[in-house]
C-alpha cells in the first residue's frame, strides 16, 4: 500500500499564476482533506472532499478550490497566487463514517511563489 | 469549537534526558487527540492517538501521552531522548469522525549530545 501520495513534491510559481496540486488517497479511503502549512506554523485546514463534493471549508479565500474524482483522488487549485501562498500543502485521507479509522497524511507539496 | 495550544515553541534536552512536550486542548465535543512528528522537509507521521479508550496512550519510538480531562491536557513524554528524536512535534485535536484536524503551532525538539 503506497499510502497517501502527492505530486509534485516541489513547485515554483510566479505571483499571479495558477497552480494545481494532486493527491491520491490511501487505498480504501474515500475522503480527502487539504491543509496549508506555512513556515513555522502548524497545518491549517483548507477543505475536505467526499463523494466528489466539498463538504467542509476552512477560512481560505475563493482563490482556493478543489475537485475530487470518481477514483477518490483530488486536486487543489490556487488562482492568482500571492507570495503568502508559499507553504507546504498537505493532503490527508480517511474513510468517512467509520469510527476509529485513522487519517493518513501525504509527504506534501512544497509551493514557492516568487 | 476545537483548538490546541502547545506551550514552548522550542525545547532542548540532553541525550538520555526526559522529553516533555506540552499540549492543552479546547473542545466542545469529546475529543480525539493526536501527536504527529515532522522531520525537515517531510510530511506528518503519527506518533500516537487518543480515541476515548485508555487514557495513557503508548506510541511509536518510545513516546507516550496521557489524556487528562480535568486539566484538558495531552502532554507527550519519552523517558530517554535520542538524537534521532530531534524534529518538530505537533499536537492536534479532531472530532470523532476525523473530519478536520486542528493543529497546534508546533514544538521543535533539539537533542544535545
Amino acid at each position: 500500500d503506497a499510502g497517501v501520495t502527492q505530486s509534485p513534491t516541489h513547485l515554483i510559481k510566479t505571483r499571479g499564476q495558477q497552480v494545481t496540486l494532486r493527491c491520491s488517497p490511501k487505498s480504501g479511503h474515500d475522503t480527502v482533506s487539504w491543509y496549508q502549512q506555512a513556515l513555522g506554523q502548524g497545518p491549517q485546514f483548507i477543505f475536505q472532499y467526499y463523494e466528489e463534493e466539498e463538504r467542509q471549508r476552512g477560512n481560505f479565500p475563493d482563490r482556493f478550490s478543489g475537485h475530487q474524482f470518481p477514483n477518490y483522488s483530488s486536486e487543489l487549485n490556487v488562482n492568482a497566487l500571492l507570495l503568502g501562498d508559499s507553504a507546504l500543502y498537505l493532503c490527508a485521507s480517511n474513510q468517512k463514517g467509520l469510527m476509529n479509522t485513522e487519517a493518513f497524511f501525504g509527504q506534501g507539496t512544497r509551493l514557492t511563489v516568487v | 469549537a476545537q483548538s490546541v495550544t502547545q506551550l514552548g515553541s522550542h525545547v532542548s534536552v540532553s541525550e538520555g534526558a526526559l522529553v516533555l512536550l506540552r499540549c492543552n486542548y479546547s473542545s466542545s465535543v469529546p475529543p480525539y487527540l493526536f501527536w504527529y512528528v515532522q522531520y525537515p522537509n517531510q510530511g506528518l507521521q503519527l506518533l500516537l492517538k487518543y480515541t476515548s479508550a485508555a487514557t495513557l496512550v503508548k506510541g511509536i519510538n518510545g513516546f507516550e501521552a496521557e489524556f487528562k480531562k480535568s486539566e484538558t491536557s495531552f502532554h507527550l513524554t519519552k523517558p530517554s531522548a535520542h538524537m534521532s528524536d530531534a524534529a518538530e512535534y505537533f499536537c492536534a485535536v479532531s472530532d470523532q469522525s476525523f473530519n478536520k484536524f486542528y493543529f497546534g503551532s508546533g514544538t521543535k525538539l533539539n537533542v544535545k549530545p
